[in-house]
C-alpha cells in the first residue's frame, strides 16, 4: 500500500528565515505530487504540482518554490519567510491526473 | 462567486440521526467531485468520490446534480466517530488542482 510522509510536523520560524519542507511517497512510482496550504479560517489552496522529476507547475504566485529531485520526493522552499506564509502545509499524491488525491499528515508552520 | 460553497454549520445531531450536507459549485464544466473528511488539526482524508449516478458506501450516500451544480452527502445512523469537518471538493479544469469548500462541521452527540 502507499504511504506519504512529511516532515517536520510542526515548525516555528522567524520572519526572513529560509524554509524547507519535505514530502516522500512510498509504494507507488511516478505519482503526481502536490503542495497545498490551509491558512487559518480558509480552505485548502493548491500551491504547486509536479507530474515528474524536475517538472513543477505553480498555481499561485508567491514567496515559495518547489522542487522534485527524485520520483517520490517533493520539496517546498522559501528563501525568506513572511508572516503570511504561516499555515498548514499539506503534500498530496495521485496516481493519475484527475484521480483522487491522498494527503500526508502535514506541517504546521508558524512564522513569528 | 466562490468555486465551491458549503454551509459551514455546525450541525449538532444525536447518535443514530441522519444528516445531509449540501454543496454548490460554480464551474459547469467540472468533471470530478469528491467528499473528504478532516478531523481537527489533521489532514483531509478521502471519504468518497461522487459519481453522476450517485453512489453509496455503507452509511454514506453521495449525489450529484449537474444541472443544478449541486452535490450532497447523506450520513445515516450517525456515530460519535463521524464528528469532523466534511469538505466538498471539485476538480479544476486543469485536472490537477482540487478546489475545496471551507467545510461543514458535524458534531454527533451521545
Amino acid at each position: 500500500s502507499q504511504t506519504i510522509h512529511q516532515w517536520p510536523a510542526t515548525l516555528v520560524q522567524p520572519v526572513g528565515s529560509p524554509l524547507s519542507l519535505e514530502c516522500t511517497v512510498e509504494g507507488t512510482s511516478n505519482p503526481n505530487l502536490y503542495w497545498y496550504r490551509q491558512a487559518a479560517g480558509r480552505g485548502l489552496q493548491l500551491l504547486f504540482y509536479s507530474v515528474g522529476i524536475g517538472q513543477i507547475s505553480s498555481e499561485v504566485p508567491q514567496n515559495l518554490s518547489a522542487s522534485r529531485p527524485q520520483d517520490r520526493q517533493f520539496i517546498l522552499s522559501s528563501k525568506k519567510l513572511l508572516l503570511s506564509d504561516s499555515g498548514f502545509y499539506l503534500c498530496a499524491w495521485s496516481k493519475y491526473r484527475g484521480y483522487e488525491q491522498y494527503f500526508g499528515p502535514g506541517t504546521r508552520l508558524t512564522v513569528t | 462567486r466562490k468555486e465551491v460553497e458549503q454551509d459551514p454549520g455546525p450541525f449538532n445531531v444525536p447518535e443514530g440521526a441522519t444528516v445531509a450536507f449540501n454543496c454548490t459549485y460554480s464551474n459547469s464544466a467540472s468533471q470530478s467531485f469528491f467528499w473528504y473528511r478532516q478531523d481537527c488539526r489533521k489532514e483531509p482524508k478521502l471519504l468518497m468520490s461522487v459519481y453522476s449516478s450517485g453512489n453509496e458506501d455503507g452509511r454514506f450516500t453521495a449525489q450529484l446534480n449537474r444541472a443544478s451544480q449541486y452535490i450532497s452527502l447523506l450520513i445515516r445512523d450517525s456515530k460519535l466517530s463521524d464528528s469532523a469537518t466534511y469538505l466538498c471538493v471539485v476538480l479544476a479544469n486543469s485536472g490537477y488542482a482540487l478546489n475545496f469548500g471551507k467545510g461543514t462541521s458535524l458534531l454527533v452527540t451521545p
